[in-house]
């Protein structure tokens, strides 16, 4: 058990519509990272937050927003969803502010899109 | 752009087999390089770190790695792999200069008992 929780895990959504996925972090960990896993693929970095601010971020457009709250949990919404945002979405924390070390991950949020 | 590749998608092995499985990546800079596993029904996890020093690296469950600067690659090896090692492996590169980890596509190991 890492202590990283993720919800849902597993939800289903038409296109057009949003979705918010939650991560709470391991204790005493203040870096969250978010990540997309397609089927067969490895995990793509979405981006980063450090101290509630976005220190990072993989080449996701715009309707990927997050945000990381005092108690250093994490959300992770997608707007306007498209048919290849199915994915595995996985939140990993890390004590790293700068660097990202290791990092803990959580069991995923399964996203389908249909 | 930077990438990450691992050769093998699929490997079967016996028990008691050794292992290699190969990771190379295309960033020219200073990185950190890791060993991710993913065993059946649980979440990714650590196997092992390079930051710096000794390119030959140990981590948990008799793994090691070696990296070799030169040839961009940090590959996985275990001399004798038990049933219990069937996994997914992912190899990660952070680039220090944005700390931004990409990942190669993963190996799925079957060790046959």
């Amino acid at each position: 058990e890492t202590g990283v929780t993720q919800s849902p895990t597993h939800l289903i959504k038409t296109r057009g519509q949003q979705v918010t996925l939650r991560c709470s972090s391991q204790s005493g960990h203040n870096t969250v990272s978010w990540y997309q896993q397609a089927l067969g693929q490895g995990p793509q970095f979405i981006f980063q937050y450090y101290r509630e601010e976005e220190n990072g971020r993989g080449n996701f457009p715009p309707r990927f927003s997050g945000l990381q709250f005092p108690n250093y949990s994490s959300e992770l919404n997608v707007n306007a969803l498209e048919l290849d945002d199915s994915a595995l979405y996985l939140c990993a924390s890390s004590l790293a502010g700068t660097g990202i070390g290791e990092l803990f991950f959580g069991e995923g949020s399964r996203l389908t899109v249909l | 752009a930077q990438s990450v590749s691992q050769h093998n998608h699929h490997v079967i092995l016996s028990e008691a087999a050794s292992l290699e499985l190969g990771c190379n990546y295309s960033y020219g800079g200073t990185v950190n390089l890791f060993w991710y596993v993913q065993y059946p029904g649980q979440h990714l996890q650590l196997l092992l770190k390079y930051f710096s020093g000794d390119p030959l690296v140990k981590g948990i469950k008799g793994f090691e790695a070696e990296f070799i600067k030169s040839k961009f690659s940090f590959n996985l090896r275990k001399p004798s792999v038990q049933w219990s090692d069937t996994a997914e492996y992912f190899c990660a590169v952070e680039q220090r200069s944005n700390y931004q980890l990409i990942w190669g596509a993963g190996t799925k190991l079957i060790i046959k008992p």
